[in-house]
């Protein structure tokens, strides 16, 4: 499949656990993005990569989150220590090489649902 | 970070009724795109534009981007179950500003 795709897709995990969740972006794409969303809410911004650029990890909530990505392929994202505020879905997104004052449309994963007991 | 509000936050009609949902800020963005997202499933791009009073039509969707470039709408003629789902405006940036959405349900 040509789509990106995100492993597990079902997480539960008791408090206080840490989680990895994989992302495989579509080949080619230099951009790579994860959010975050809350039952019934929008997509909140978490971290972004851009080719060998240092990432942008304003939107991460806590030191407890971290992410990685290899070369232009795939990313993870780790929360440590998981908190049941950390409970939502975790989408993971690809596109071509941003440039300013413009985005590329984004293709997103299915997303990783989190649930911390 | 840029702040996209959009209303309503819920909307419940019957198949074959029209509606328009909005999306406002404060901040001018440059682009600005819309997604429809299924329940399971990552947001899908309905259409990006770029230019103040841009009009972009696609089958029954017609998308609105303000003179200002500070707002959009987007208005659904003859609304079907299919067009079921929540409705996320993005506005550009290196990552993408997400309003909260508007959850749509067409009931048959």
């Amino acid at each position: 499949g040509a789509g990106v795709s995100q492993s597990p897709s079902n997480k539960v995990t008791e408090k206080g656990k840490d989680v990895e969740l994989r992302c495989d972006p579509i080949s080619g794409h230099t951009a790579l993005y994860w959010y975050r969303q809350r039952l019934g809410q929008g997509l909140e911004f978490l971290i972004y990569f851009q080719g060998n650029s240092a990432p942008d990890k304003s939107g991460l909530p806590s030191d407890r989150f971290s992410a990685e990505r290899t070369g232009e392929s795939v990313s993870t994202l780790t929360i440590q220590r998981t908190q049941q505020e950390d409970s939502a879905v975790y989408l993971c997104a690809s596109s071509l090489a941003t440039r300013t004052g413009y985005v590329y449309e984004q293709y997103f994963g299915p997303g990783t649902r989190l649930t911390v007991t | 970070t840029q702040l996209l509000e959009q209303s309503p936050q819920f909307l419940s009609i019957q198949e074959g009724e029209n509606l328009t949902v909005y999306c406002n800020s404060s901040s001018v963005f440059s682009s600005l795109q819309w997604y429809r997202q299924e329940p399971g499933e990552g947001p899908v791009l309905l259409v990006t534009v770029v230019t103040g009073g841009e009009v972009k039509k696609l089958k029954r969707l017609t998308f609105q981007f303000g003179d200002a470039r500070k707002d959009s709408s987007l208005h659904i003629t003859a609304a079907q179950p299919g067009d079921t789902g929540l409705y996320l405006c993005a506005g550009s940036g290196y990552a993408l500003n997400f309003g909260k959405g508007t959850s749509l349900l067409v009931t048959p």
